[in-house]
């Protein structure tokens, strides 16, 4: 069987609480920065991205925050609801015909 | 339609076994993605296709042979799998390779091999 893997950054929040997870990377060749949402036994759910040439990007209820200098990324998860408990993982896209590349990835745990 | 669709959803095969996991699209996309993924871990890269041909494979054993028929077809044909391969597979696609950013996962298939 399998042995016992690697264990996973956990965050927990309460209900109604404000979410931050971070992410850092290392190639500044990157042009594009994605955020996923991974739900038990689901394939990854596109939640937001990010190019290369900004610093912040709004979606509903979802901030992403790109801070160049230090490599880090974050998501921001407003007014976090059960349903956005989930594993999430930050991934980059190289420059050119290049495929993503993830990181490590954190689960979510959200507290009634 | 933004969906990726594969089947089986779950599947047990032995070590001597064949067997194939299917993915679809019909989105129009031109790049077609295979990742492994083992529990608490990230998807793992396995195999990149765009228009139909193989551009990446990520030095993926030959146990594992993908498939591109057409556009919106994609196979991955499974031959004397070891234990240690039972994962997670996951299917996603892309407009292009060079908007592999924007890319569309399935569900994926969860392969037990005993």
């Amino acid at each position: 069987g399998e042995s016992v893997g690697l264990h996973l950054p956990t965050l927990s929040v309460q209900e109604g609480d404000n979410s931050i997870i971070n992410c850092a990377y290392s190639n500044s060749a990157s042009d594009y920065f994605i955020w996923y949402k991974q739900e038990s036994g689901k394939g990854p759910q596109f939640i937001i991205d990010i190019r290369s040439n900004m610093d912040k990007r709004q979606g509903q209820r979802v901030t992403v925050l790109l801070n160049k200098t230090v490599k880090h990324l974050s998501l921001q998860i407003a007014a976090t609801q059960p349903g956005d408990s989930a594993v999430y993982f930050c991934a980059e896209k190289r420059t050119g015909n290049t495929p993503l590349v993830f990181g490590k990835g954190t689960r979510l745990s959200v507290i009634a | 339609d933004t969906e990726v669709t594969q089947t089986p959803k779950h599947l047990v095969m032995g070590m001597t076994n064949k067997k194939s996991l299917k993915c679809e699209q019909h989105m129009g996309h031109r790049a077609m993605y295979w990742y492994k993924q083992k529990a608490k871990k990230p998807p793992e890269l396995m195999f990149v296709y765009s228009y139909e041909k193989l551009s990446i494979n990520e030095s993926v054993p030959s146990r594992f042979s993908p498939e591109c028929p057409n556009s919106s077809l994609l196979n991955l044909h499974l031959h004397a799998l070891q234990p240690e391969d039972s994962a997670l597979y996951l299917c996603a696609s892309s407009q292009s390779t060079g908007s592999s950013y924007e890319q569309y996962f399935g569900p994926g298939t969860r392969l037990t091999v005993t």
